[in-house]
């Protein structure tokens, strides 16, 4: 099957900037998204790179390299309400199976 | 807004019995998921599927059954319930690559 590894967790304070790394299976991959889960709630969709290169939306981007089989999320000028578990998820078999990354669990101190 | 609806909420069911958990979309997509979650940890794939009377088993190994006999309908049954299916379970529907979650059933099994 495929799997994607993250680190479990990442500690950073207030207007810092800090970097998620996900490394993933090659076997059937299409592409990469990531996801922000709040604790009790569901997750909702941050971003995705069909292409290498990096993808910017607003204060979050997101990297893709297919030759490392890696890519990460930045988070810039952090808030504490960016604490929260961060999920890479990768696309495979077609765009058709969507498989999550281990996740990464992010606290924002003052 | 994404119009994807998970019932029920919360489930309270004795061991043996046989649970159906349901998830409705209204967003026309053919992608649906369904995860099993424990708190704070990853997302594990159940069952996924890409259109009508077409699904497929995920990685993780369970003893649940889908159909998808309507786009929009895709019920998760569980013919006879265990404490080791104790967990939520979160239903996700996708258009290409961005996948939009049900808040979820949380069900215990005692």
């Amino acid at each position: 099957g495929q799997s994607l590894e993250q680190p479990s967790e990442v500690t950073a304070v207030e207007g810092a900037i800090v970097q998620i790394n996900c490394t993933y299976q090659t076997s059937g991959f299409y592409g990469l998204s990531w996801y922000q889960q709040h604790d009790g709630g569901a997750p909702t969709f941050l971003s995705y790179n069909a292409l290498d290169g990096l993808e910017e939306t607003g204060r979050f981007s997101s990297f893709l390299s297919r030759s490392d089989s890696y890519g990460y999320l930045l988070l810039q000028e952090l808030q504490m309400k960016d604490s929260a578990s961060y999920f890479c998820a990768g696309l495979y078999t077609g765009f058709q199976k969507l498989v999550f990354g281990t996740g990464t669990r992010l606290l924002v101190s003052p | 807004e994404a119009d994807i609806y998970q019932t029920p909420r919360y489930l309270v069911i004795g061991t043996g019995k046989k649970i159906t958990l349901e998830c409705s979309q209204t967003m026309g997509h053919d992608k649906m998921y369904w995860y099993q979650q424990d708190p704070g940890m990853e997302l594990h794939l159940i069952h996924y599927s890409y259109g009508v009377n077409s699904t497929e088993k995920g990685d993780l190994s369970s003893e649940s059954t889908v159909s998808r006999i309507r786009t929009e309908h895709f019920p998760l049954t569980l013919e006879s319930a265990r404490p080791s299916h104790t967990s939520q379970y979160l239903c996700a529907s996708s258009g290409r690559s961005e996948a939009f979650f049900g808040q979820g059933t949380r069900l215990t099994v005692v």
